[in-house]
């Protein structure tokens, strides 16, 4: 079974602080996705990386994707009470076509 | 946004009746997929679906059947609604790339 470990769980920061959320798995992934959940709502796609050591940006946020596709980070500089929420990495095995999702970081940014 | 409406939104049902949850997309997408989100677990396959009554498991399928009759509907069916199948539970559509995208979710309750 493949697993996606994400750290830290919880994370409670002021508005302006930068964070990071790491993704670590034993299992190579033929792409990462991070998704982020907002309470009552279902999961929203923020970026999906495909090569390793691929390096995307939203915005505020940095997405990476580990050289060997085992592991991934998400890091938000300047967080703003708005990036409240749950952060979900997943991690598609391309011949199944299933993801596989992280246990989840949830942030909470306060003015 | 995919077009994925989940019915119905909230449900309490009592132990030993069954159940069905009902998803419909507007995108044609190939691929529907049911998952079921519990503290600490983060999201788990329940069953899947790679086309008209082309189903398969996931990996917490024990106590669920799938039925998919048309491009647009995925039904989920409790075949006897027990307390640990109380979730929520989201649909997901994917055009068989690397994103999936999700419903707003259906909080059940087994009492």
């Amino acid at each position: 079974t493949q697993l996606l470990e994400q750290s830290p769980q919880f994370l409670s920061i002021q508005e302006g602080e930068n964070l990071t959320v790491y993704c670590n798995s034993s299992s190579v992934f033929s792409s990462l996705q991070w998704y982020r959940q907002e309470p009552g709502e279902g999961p929203v796609l923020l970026v999906t990386v495909v090569t390793g050591g691929e390096v995307k940006k939203l915005k505020r946020l940095t997405f990476q994707f580990g050289d060997a596709r085992k592991d991934s980070s998400l890091h938000i500089t300047a967080a703003q009470p708005g990036d409240t929420g749950l952060y979900l990495c997943a991690g598609l095995n391309t011949g199944f076509q299933k993801l596989v999702f992280g246990t989840g970081t949830r942030l909470l940014v306060s003015p | 946004d995919a077009g994925i409406t989940q019915s119905p939104r909230h449900k309490v049902t009592e132990t030993g009746t069954p159940v069905t949850l009902r998803c419909h997309q507007t995108e044609n997408h190939r691929y529907m997929y049911w998952y079921r989100q519990d503290p600490g677990h983060g999201l788990r396959l329940i069953h899947y679906s790679y086309g008209v009554k082309d189903t398969d498991k996931g990996e917490v399928s024990d106590g669920y059947s799938v039925s998919r009759s048309k491009t647009e509907d995925f039904l989920l069916t409790l075949e006897s609604a027990t307390s640990s199948q109380t979730s929520v539970y989201f649909c997901a559509t994917g055009t068989g790339t690397y994103e999936q995208y999700f419903g707003p979710g259906t909080r059940l309750t087994v009492t």
